[in-house]
């Protein structure tokens, strides 16, 4: 069964540090990833699309890398602050479906 | 460009009785999907439209009914509420040219006593 898995699954940091949120799947042969971002009682907010031949994509102080080989990608935060608290998902799109797979999220708190 | 709407914002039922979910999308979008989301068990998808006309079961369909009304609108159908179908349930949409980057709701928060 393919799957995407988060680790850790809550994470609390100092604000103004640098921080990384891990994503793993289980097969390589996906079309392409996504991360999301939700607050308390919010919907999915969408961060970052990295296609299946990119290797990064930015926006801002968020940076989004994709190993495809490893079955990784990671989400990469700089200078943290307390408006980065949320729940963060990594959700993959395998080859040959129409449909996303999600991990469970990571709960970020980011203290003042 | 409102994105994606959901109505209604929260709802209380007693079980066995029905209710439809309503999502409409105006970013001219192909695919539409409906999701719950419970704590501990994550987003799981319930029904998908890849096109207008069309519509597939997801990973957890038992006790839902979908409709695709046209190209803006997907609604979801409970016939006879469960307290197992307590849940939040979100509407997304996407299309090829963006790659299928999903665009989300902001969610129906339903209860059933």
């Amino acid at each position: 069964k393919q799957e995407v898995t988060q680790i850790p699954a809550a994470l609390s940091v100092p604000e103004g540090e640098n921080l990384v949120l891990n994503c793993s799947f289980t097969d390589s042969a996906i079309y392409n990833l996504q991360w999301f971002r939700q607050d308390p009682g919010k919907g999915l907010t969408s961060l970052l699309l990295i296609q299946s031949s990119q290797r990064e994509q930015t926006s801002g102080r968020l940076n989004a890398s994709l190993d495809k080989s490893s079955g990784r990608s990671t989400l990469y935060i700089a200078a943290s602050q307390p408006g980065d608290s949320a729940t963060y998902l990594c959700a993959v799109r395998y080859s040959g479906y129409s449909t996303l797979t999600f991990g469970k999220g990571t709960m970020l708190l980011v203290s003042p | 460009n409102a994105g994606v709407t959901q109505t209604p914002k929260f709802q209380v039922l007693k079980t066995g009785q029905s209710m439809t979910l309503q999502c409409a999308q105006d970013m001219n979008h192909n695919s539409m999907y409906w999701y719950r989301q419970d704590p501990g068990m994550g987003l799981r998808l319930i029904y998908y439209s890849a096109s207008e006309g069309t519509t597939d079961k997801g990973e957890v369909p038992n006790g839902y009914n979908v409709s695709r009304l046209n190209k803006r609108e997907f609604s979801l159908r409970l016939e006879s509420a469960a307290p197992s179908q307590t849940s939040v349930y979100f509407c997304a949409s996407s299309r090829p040219g963006q790659g299928y980057e999903q665009y989300f709701g902001p969610g129906t928060r339903l209860t059933v006593t």
